[in-house]
């Protein structure tokens, strides 16, 4: 049983393109994250969800938006791909807000040609 | 801006040594740090965190040590095994802000 579990891993695509990654997690948590991982392996928060709310919205451009059905949910949308959109995008989830223990996805791979 | 940063990129030792992964971190404001394992392929795993309350934390196998005078996080893994080969983040957050950010990564590889 997968506790945040992502799709798809890998994800190749042409610059311009619109596409989203899915994210689960079957923990009963409240809080929910989009992590950026460049090349570099450098992490970077991108956007938090608390019961369907967002909380943190970093600096990420508006072609991003995150998506939350449901509490145990949150799907990324990107419009427009970028090749500098290109990265490994990991799906998080905590107990509560604020905490650092952070359950992470196994990540998807975006690719932009 | 603040950030949190790592001494060495890259850290090789031989199996059944001990392991020290360094950690600098510049927000005087942070009070919670975290230690997360990222292997290959794989997403970050928690590790070990310690509060600032405190200098001194083990779990099984691992230690952290923060020393707040110098801004110093360090995490002391014993008798490391090849399964220990992974990239190690160190982590800060401040309870004002509720987002944990990430300092640069510290690969660590293990020698049979």
């Amino acid at each position: 049983d997968t506790a945040v579990s992502q799709t798809p891993k890998y994800l190749v695509t042409q610059m311009g393109n619109d596409k989203s990654i899915k994210c689960e997690q079957n923990l009963g948590h409240d809080t929910m994250y989009w992590y950026k991982q460049d090349s570099k392996k450098f992490l970077k928060i991108m956007f938090s969800y608390n019961n369907k709310e967002l909380i943190i919205n970093e600096t990420v451009p508006n072609r991003f938006s995150p998506k939350s059905p449901d509490k145990a949910h949150l799907n990324l949308h990107i419009n427009s791909l970028e090749l500098g959109d290109s990265a490994v995008y990991f799906c998080a989830s905590s107990q509560v807000w604020g905490t650092g223990e952070l359950f992470f996805g196994e990540g998807s791979r975006l690719t932009v040609l | 801006g603040e950030s949190v940063g790592l001494h060495l990129p890259t850290l090789s030792v031989q199996e059944g040594d001990n392991s020290i992964i360094n950690c600098a971190y510049s927000n005087s404001a942070s009070d919670y740090f975290i230690w997360y394992k990222q292997e290959s392929g794989k997403g970050p795993q928690f590790i070990i965190d310690i509060r600032s309350n405190m200098d001194k934390r083990q779990g099984q196998r691992v230690t952290v040590l923060l020393n707040k005078t110098v801004k110093h996080l360090s995490l002391q893994i014993a008798a490391t095994q090849p399964g220990d080969s992974a990239v190690y983040f160190c982590a800060e957050e401040s309870g004002s802000q509720g987002n944990l950010i990430f300092g640069k990564g510290t690969k660590l590889s293990v020698k049979p």
